[in-house]
Formats: structure tokens, sequence, C-alpha cells
């Protein structure tokens, strides 16, 4: 069975701070993918980037980067120089890969809130 | 590209009435959609699974009477909360997966918000 598991429910940053989100997940699969999602309080989920799991290389995207260490199974996520705006919940997301069907199992949710 | 509707985004009903929620997939073709339920300050669950053209696959706990899917085209997913309950009211989010052997990105939906009185 799969199962991710963001430990952190809440964090509370002011403007400007760094902030680490953190992702473990269990697997059986050799291949499968890792997301993250934010969702602001309007409730839409916003995509925010998809890892295969053959493909180790970090990734930086604007204030984003994105740490994935499969000796580990943790897909972390760090925001640079928080804004108010980045105050939303954070959801990591493991799919398995099926012709059939990729389900998503998603972590608890980290809540992060900035603060001016 | 890539959008997917849901309608309503907020739905009210009385306790007992049945209420029916449909997903759109827009621009594109979707041959599987999935449902997915989530409770205040909780994640998201998978409720189920649909494939066009076959019966949904629901999650383990989940009732199929109660929760009716139907994936009767390639763009639309309906579900349908029969007899709801005030133990009903949730956010109900759906996603698509576009058509093809390769595609594995599933495209959000805003999300349904039903409260039962």
């Amino acid at each position: 069975a799969q199962k991710v598991t963001q430990a952190q429910t809440e964090i509370s940053v002011v403007e400007k701070e760094d902030v680490t989100l953190d992702c473990v997940y269990e697997t059986r699969d050799t291949t499968y993918y890792l997301f993250w999602y934010k969702q602001p309080p309007s409730g839409e989920l916003v995509f925010l980037i998809r890892r295969n799991s053959f493909d180790e290389q970090n990734e930086i995207s604007g204030r984003y980067s994105w740490n994935f260490q499969k000796s580990t199974s943790s897909f972390n996520f760090t925001i640079t120089a928080s804004q108010v705006v980045d105050s939303a919940v954070y959801f990591c997301a493991l799919s398995e890969i099926k012709a059939a069907g990729n389900k998503l199992t998603f972590g608890g949710g980290t809540r992060v809130l900035v603060k001016p | 590209g890539a959008v997917v509707s849901q309608h309503p985004s907020r739905v009210i009903c009385k306790s007992g009435t049945s209420v029916k929620i449909e997903c759109r997939s827009l621009d594109f073709q979707a041959t599987t959609m999935f449902w997915y339920r989530q409770f205040p300050k909780q994640s998201l669950m998978l409720m189920a699974t649909s494939n066009e053209g076959s019966k949904a696959t629901y999650e383990q706990g989940v009732e199929k009477d109660k929760f009716l899917i139907n994936h009767a085209s390639l763009t639309l997913s309906t579900l349908t909360v029969t007899s709801a309950h005030p133990e009903d009211s949730s956010f109900y989010i759906c996603s698509a997966r576009e058509a093809g052997l390769y595609s594995y990105e599933q495209y959000f939906g805003p999300g349904t918000r039903l409260t039962v009185t």
C-alpha cells in the first residue's frame, strides 16, 4: 500500500523567511510519480511539480525548490523568501503508474501561514 | 489547456434529498476521472475511479449505492449523492486524466462544496 506522510501540520513564518515542507513516502512500486499541490483558501488545487521516480535531480522554479532523495524516500519542498500569498495548504502526493488509471495518494497536508 | 470544470460550485440541500455534481473536461478527452472528498482541515480522500463506459471502482468504505457515479462520455462524469445527510457535507473534487496510454497527469476541478441541512 502507498502512503505519504507530511509530519508538519502547520508552519508559521514571517514574510521573507524560508520554509521547508517535509514529505516522506512509502511504496512498493519501482516506478512512480511524486507531486506537490498548493490549495489556497479558495479550495482549488494548484499543481506545482511532478517528479518521476527515475529523476532525482533537484529542481528550482523561481522561489520554489524541491529536493528528491530516493534513498530516504523523501521529496521536500522549500519556499525561499516567503510571501503572504504563499499562505495555503500544501499537499505532497504519490501516484502509481498504471495504464488503467493512476491513483493519487495524498499526504495529510501542511498549512503554511506567512505573516507580514 | 487541460481545464476541468465542476458544477455547481456550491450547493445546499435538505437532508434526504439527492444532489448531482458534474465534472467536465473542457478541452480534452478524459478516459478516467477521479472523485475525491475533503472534510474541513483534512486531506483529499479518493472515493472512486470512473472509466468512460464502464462501472466505477469504489475505494474501500465508500458506499456505491449512496455515491452514484456515471461516466457516460469522454468529457463528463457525474457524482450523485443520494439521500444526503449532514455527515455528507464536504468539499468534493474531481480530477480527469487525459486519454492516452502514456498520459499520467491528473487535472483537478475547482471543487464543489456540499452542505446538507
